[in-house]
Order: structure tokens, then C-alpha cells, then sequence
């Protein structure tokens, strides 16, 4: 079955930086490669995805790339904000019938400022 | 209008007993799931139907029983709970298996 590795689990930056997490994936077959943010106490909520036919997606301060030949996909979030502070994971799946999102294991990011 | 929800929110009860968590969506999705949160917020995926249908069952002991009364609602039952069922179980729903899912707010589970 599918495996995602996720680094780092933690990251600390200053408000204004960039932070940069990375996720790789073990299934050739998966194509579908979603972010989800999860704030303290909350649920996880989708910030931005991407599909194995398209490289890289950018939404305002949010951006995601995908290389399928090394089967790794990274978020990108620039001028990062106190408010960006939550635990990120990264997720892939066949985006097919029986299939179901498997999840990194998480990335904290603390912005301070 | 909440899109997944599940109930109750906070479940403190004694080993041994036996426990319901109740979960519905509104969002006219076919495919519902469980995942489980432990302490160290990993998310793993327990179970997930399509149409009433089991399609997902990922090695989890059979104290855990889900059920599908329609497709809207995705209900998981626990027999005989044990410390280590301590955790926050998301219900979640997707309009296809494996896309984009909804989560509802999620319940903690306490046992003690």
C-alpha cells in the first residue's frame, strides 16, 4: 500500500520567511496529493491540492510542486503570518475507487513574531 | 448547515465498556471514512464505504464495527474499550474514494 514520508515534523520560522515542507510517496500509481491544515482543537481542512498531470499550483501565499519521477511533493508558504501556525500534513491517494487519503505524519509550524 | 458532523464531541468512559460515535454529511457525498488522530496527531485511515459498502478495512481489531445505515451517515461502534483506543476518531466524507475529504470536528475519546 501507499507510504508517505513527511519532513520536517517540526519547523519554527520568523513571520515574513518562507517555510518550505517536503513529502515523498512509495505508490507509482497515486495521482492525487492534497495539503491539509490542522489548527490546535480543530479539524483538518484542505488549503490546496495538486494532480500528478500538473508540476506546481500556486494560491496567493501558498504553492505546491510535484516531481513524479522521484515521487516527492513539497508546500510552499511565503511571508508567512503568526496566524500560518498549525500542523501541516500531506496526503496521497490512487484518487480511485478504493482508495483512501493516507496521510504524512505531520509538520508544526510555529511562525513567531 | 455544518457539511460533516459527528457526535458526541468529548467521550470519557471506563475500560470495557462499550461506545457509539455518530456521523453525518449533508454534502451529498457517496464515500464516508474513520481515521484515527493519536496522541502524536499522526491521521490513519480505519475504514472507508462507498454507498453503504465497506471498501476500506485497515487491521483494525474487530472490537471497532462501523455501519452504514444509508450513505449519508457512517456510524462507528467499539466494543470492549481499551486504554490505548484513547484518541480523536474524524469521521470524514469525498464525493470520489481517494479525493479531497471533509472532515467533521472530531471526537476525543477518553478512556480510563
Amino acid at each position: 500500500g501507499e507510504n508517505v514520508e513527511q519532513h520536517p515534523s517540526t519547523l519554527s520560522v520568523q513571520e515574513g520567511d518562507s517555510a518550505v515542507i517536503k513529502c515523498t510517496y512509495s505508490d507509482s500509481a497515486s495521482n492525487y496529493f492534497p495539503w491539509y491544515k490542522q489548527e490546535l482543537g480543530k479539524r483538518p481542512q484542505l488549503i490546496i491540492d495538486i494532480r500528478s498531470n500538473v508540476g506546481e499550483k500556486k494560491d496567493q501565499r501558498i504553492a505546491v510542486t510535484l516531481n513524479k519521477t522521484a515521487k516527492h511533493f513539497s508546500l510552499h508558504i511565503t511571508e508567512t503570518q503568526p496566524e500560518d501556525s498549525a500542523v501541516y500534513f500531506c496526503a496521497a491517494s490512487w484518487g480511485q475507487a478504493g482508495t483512501a487519503l493516507i496521510f504524512g505524519k505531520g509538520t508544526t509550524l510555529s511562525v513567531s513574531s | 448547515d455544518t457539511a460533516v458532523s459527528q457526535t458526541p464531541k468529548y467521550l470519557v468512559t471506563q475500560m470495557g465498556n462499550d461506545k457509539s460515535i455518530k456521523c453525518e454529511q449533508n454534502l451529498g457525498h457517496d464515500t464516508m471514512y474513520w481515521y484515527k488522530q493519536d496522541s502524536k496527531k499522526f491521521l490513519k485511515i480505519m475504514f472507508s464505504y462507498n454507498n453503504k459498502e465497506l471498501i476500506i478495512n485497515e487491521t483494525v481489531p474487530n472490537r471497532f464495527s462501523p455501519k452504514s445505515p444509508d450513505k449519508a451517515h457512517l456510524n462507528l461502534h467499539i466494543n470492549s474499550l481499551e486504554l490505548g483506543d484513547s484518541a480523536v476518531y474524524f469521521c470524514a466524507s469525498s464525493q470520489m474514494e481517494g479525493t479531497e475529504a471533509f472532515f467533521g470536528q472530531g471526537t476525543r475519546l477518553t478512556v480510563v
